[in-house]
Formats: C-alpha cells, structure tokens, sequence
C-alpha cells in the first residue's frame, strides 16, 4: 500500500513571502499521479497543483509550483508572493496508475499566511 | 454547474440509528468515492465505483455500504451508527483514473 507523509503539521510566514511545503511517498509504482490540495476553512477542497509521474517538468500553476524528486520520492509545494487567501489546510495526495482507485492523502499541513 | 452535491450539510444521530448520504455528479464522471476527513488524518477512502453497476472497497470500510444507483449518484450508508462514524464526509467523482477529482461540500456527522 502506498503512503504519503506531510512531515509539516502547521507553518507560517508573512504575507508575499516564498513558503515550501513538504511531501513524502512510497510506492513500488513507476506509474502514478500526484496531487496539492487545499482546504481553507469552508471546507471545500480545491485542486492546486497536478503532477504526472512520467513528466520530468515540474508543474507549475500561476503562483503554485512543485519540485518533484521521482528517485526521492518527493514532491514539495512552494507558494510564491503569498497571499492571506492561501491561509488553508493542504493535503499531498498520491493516485495509483494501476493499481487500487482512490486518492492517498497525507494527514495534511496548515499553513498560516499573516498579515 | 452544480458538480457534486452531497445531502445533508450536517447531521446528528443516536448511537444505533441509520441513515444514507446522498451524492450526485453531473458532469457524466466514471469513477465515484466516499472519503472520511477526521482531525490529523486527512482524507481516507471508504469505498469506490469505478463504473455504475460496481463498488469496492477502500481503506476504511467496516460500517459502511454504499450503492451506485446510476452513473449519477452513489450513496454511502450507515446501518448502525457509532460514535467511531463521528467525522467529516466528502463525496468524489473523476473522469478517469489518474484525473482531478472534483469534491462535493462534505456532511458534518456527529454520531452521539
């Protein structure tokens, strides 16, 4: 069964600051896809970012981009020109390209933009 | 473009008592999901449908039946509500695998 581990419980920086978060996986898998999600406090989970495994590029998404590491297994999230909006929980979330459906989330970073 | 839709927004039920959440896409997805949210765990997967017709298992289904009634609407079960089954309820559709998942809003269940 594949993991995923955010090792970052809670971070906070200044707005307009540069922030990275952390993710870690194991999988057996050459095949997968990774995800960002956020959560900010109505609940609703927003897609960040998406990464496919097979794509040396690092995907990037306006002010959001990743640093994926394949032989590390890492996949990190760094937030430039932060924003108070961006206060939220985000989840690292690992999909499978064959093997069991459904998204693997890690247990999540808050992040705290202040003023 | 409703997405999906999850009913009710919040519950609260007695220990023993049942009841169904409700989940329907429109946007003609395969593949639906229910996930519980519980503090410190993220998001765990309950059971799946990659197809109407069929389901399986996820991570954490003990307590918990489900049915795809058409390619629409996949609703999750409670037939014997515990305290356990306290926590945050999110409904997932995707196209296919590998693709964004879209979420519903989540229900809010408390079971007392």
């Amino acid at each position: 069964a594949q993991t995923v581990t955010q090792s970052q419980p809670e971070m906070s920086v200044q707005e307009a600051e540069t922030v990275t978060l952390s993710c870690t996986y194991d999988t057996s898998e050459n095949n997968y896809y990774l995800f960002w999600y956020k959560q900010p406090p109505s609940r609703q989970m927003i897609l960040v970012i998406r990464q496919e495994a097979y794509k040396q590029q690092n995907a990037t998404e306006n002010r959001f981009s990743v640093n994926f590491q394949k032989a590390a297994k890492s996949f990190s999230l760094k937030i430039s020109d932060s924003q108070l909006g961006d206060t939220a929980m985000y989840f690292c979330a690992f999909y499978s390209g064959g093997g069991a459906d459904g998204l693997t989330f890690g247990k999540g970073t808050h992040l705290i933009i202040q003023p | 473009n409703a997405g999906v839709t999850q009913t009710p927004k919040f519950q609260v039920l007695k220990t023993g008592q049942s009841m169904t959440l409700q989940c329907a896409q429109d946007m003609n997805h395969n593949s639906m999901y229910w996930y519980r949210q519980d503090p410190g765990m993220g998001l765990r997967l309950i059971y799946y449908s990659a197809s109407e017709g069929t389901t399986d298992k996820g991570e954490v289904p003990n307590g918990y039946n489900v049915s795809r009634l058409n390619k629409r609407e996949f609703s999750l079960r409670l037939e014997s509500a515990a305290p356990s089954q306290t926590s945050v309820y999110f409904c997932a559709s995707s196209e296919a695998r590998g693709r964004r998942a879209f979420f519903g809003q989540g229900t809010r269940l408390t079971v007392v």
